[in-house]
């Protein structure tokens, strides 16, 4: 199984400043027939579900703000949020959808400082 | 705008059947072009994938779960069902069905379902 570790467990950002939260995956999540990393990043708000806000690592899914943005390739990726807004509180999740079992990360809880 | 909505008891006993139902409105089931999940999240815990299936019936499990699971479409109903076999206080949860996409994620989610497991 892939196994998918992210950093920090919680991060206090202030408001218009910049959130950086990490994910590291046990193996390379680059399927390499279309060159696409399958890595998802996702926000839970509390008492909602998960909305997916990231896939294929680096594309924005339609509606999600652009300060919302993903990078990273291989096993190291990266979910930035350019200017933290008092809305992105939340957990926020990493998934691999390269290989069964879709693991998530642990996730990160964002606050504000 | 596909809608999925999760139905099912909210307490089940140890040891006996924990059985799900998720509706899908907005669209038919039956499109190739999608699988349906079931995710699980334990009070203040992370996000668990439990497994998923195709129409076709084509499923995968978690093997966290031990063979215990079992997933089923109904393409007239338009709904996709779990079952999980045997069930202990460490299955208490909110369950989560959701829609899973040709790049492989959930772009679509019910909003979940707290099923705890207690005498």
């Amino acid at each position: 199984d892939i196994v998918m570790t992210q950093s920090p467990d919680s991060l206090a950002v202030s408001l218009g400043e910049r959130a950086t939260i990490t994910c590291k995956s046990s193996q390379s999540l680059l399927y390499r027939y279309n060159n696409k990393h399958y890595l998802t990043w996702y926000q839970q708000k509390p008492g909602q579900p998960p909305r997916s806000l990231i896939y294929w690592a680096s594309t924005r899914e339609s509606g999600v703000p652009d300060r919302f943005s993903g990078s990273g390739s291989g096993t190291d990726f990266t979910l930035t949020i350019s200017s933290l807004q008092a809305e992105d509180v939340a957990f926020y999740y990493c998934q691999q959808s390269l290989s069964a079992p879709y693991n998530f990360g642990q996730g990160t809880k964002l606050e504000i400082k | 705008q596909v809608q999925l909505q999760e139905s099912g008891p909210g307490l089940v006993n140890p040891s006996e059947t924990l059985s799900l139902t998720c509706d899908v409105s907005g669209g038919s089931i039956s499109s190739g072009s999608y699988y349906y999940s079931w995710v699980r999240q334990p009070a203040g815990k992370e996000l668990e994938w439990i497994g998923r299936i195709y129409s076709s019936g084509t499923t995968n499990y978690n093997p966290s779960l031990k063979g215990r699971a079992t997933f089923s479409v109904d393409t007239s109903k338009n709904q996709f069902s779990l079952k999980l076999y045997s069930v202990t206080a460490a299955d208490t949860a909110v369950y989560y069905c959701a829609r899973g996409v040709k790049a492989e994620h959930l772009d679509n989610w019910g909003q979940g379902t707290l099923v705890t497991v207690s005498s």
